[in-house]
């Protein structure tokens, strides 16, 4: 199993939907994650860190489920510019970071 | 705040020729520094972590190596590139799992080998 793992996508979806990405992680003990959005040819930004209460920012939300290993990433009312790829990432204790490959996202006008 | 400083932003090199990326970090000291990878439709690969000088951990195997020669530097080298090397390559740097501090990036060098 891999230690990290998205659905690569794509998600096309009309403007205005609603929108949502799991992401697994393998390792137990991970024990910090983020979501990251990565724009064509450009780094990887970082769009939110994820709590263990859950974290809303704007249109996101993130969520944690610790006792079936996994992140959420909800976006609403999507823009065009919501367009990208996003990233989830998880730390472990031994200070490595995982990068997933990323979902794509494309919201149609 | 952390800066991150990566260059060259673009780089072209022919087959066989050696290769010196360069990452220097401000703002912070004793960072985890990380070198990334980016190949054409795939995925951030992690190449080699570091966390501290001389300390070098290597994710998978290839033709590149890493060193760490100061606190706030860290060089991806090469000795003979192959055409497999082309790719993003991201500099990263963090401070570790204290209340999910977030990473840091540069802004990539894109490398191409002809």
């Amino acid at each position: 199993r891999k230690e990290v793992e998205q659905d690569p996508g794509p998600f096309n979806v009309p403007e205005g939907a609603t929108v949502a990405f799991n992401c697994t992680y393998s390792n137990s003990a991970s024990q910090s994650f983020f979501w990251y959005r990565q724009d064509c040819r450009k780094e990887p930004k970082l769009l939110m860190s994820v709590y263990s209460s859950g974290n809303e920012d704007g249109r996101f939300t993130a969520q944690l489920n610790r006792a079936s290993q996994y992140i959420s990433l909800l976006i609403r009312d999507s823009k065009l510019s919501d367009s990208a790829t996003y990233l989830c990432v998880v730390e472990n204790r031994d200070d490595k970071i995982i990068f997933g490959k990323g979902t794509r996202l494309h919201i149609l006008p | 705040s952390q800066t991150i400083h990566q260059w060259p932003a673009t780089l072209v090199q022919p087959v066989g020729s050696p290769l010196s990326l360069e990452c220097t970090v401000e703002g912070t000291s004793n960072p985890n520094l990380y070198w990334y990878r980016q190949a054409a439709g795939r995925g951030l690969q992690l190449l080699f972590y570091s966390v501290g000088i001389g300390q070098i951990s290597s994710e998978v195997p290839q033709n590149l190596s890493a060193s760490r020669p100061q606190d706030r530097q860290f060089i991806l080298s090469s000795k003979k590139l192959l055409l497999s090397d082309s790719g993003f390559y991201l500099c990263a740097s963090g401070q570790g799992s204290i209340d999910n501090q977030p990473q840091h990036f540069g802004d990539g060098t894109r490398l191409s080998i002809l």
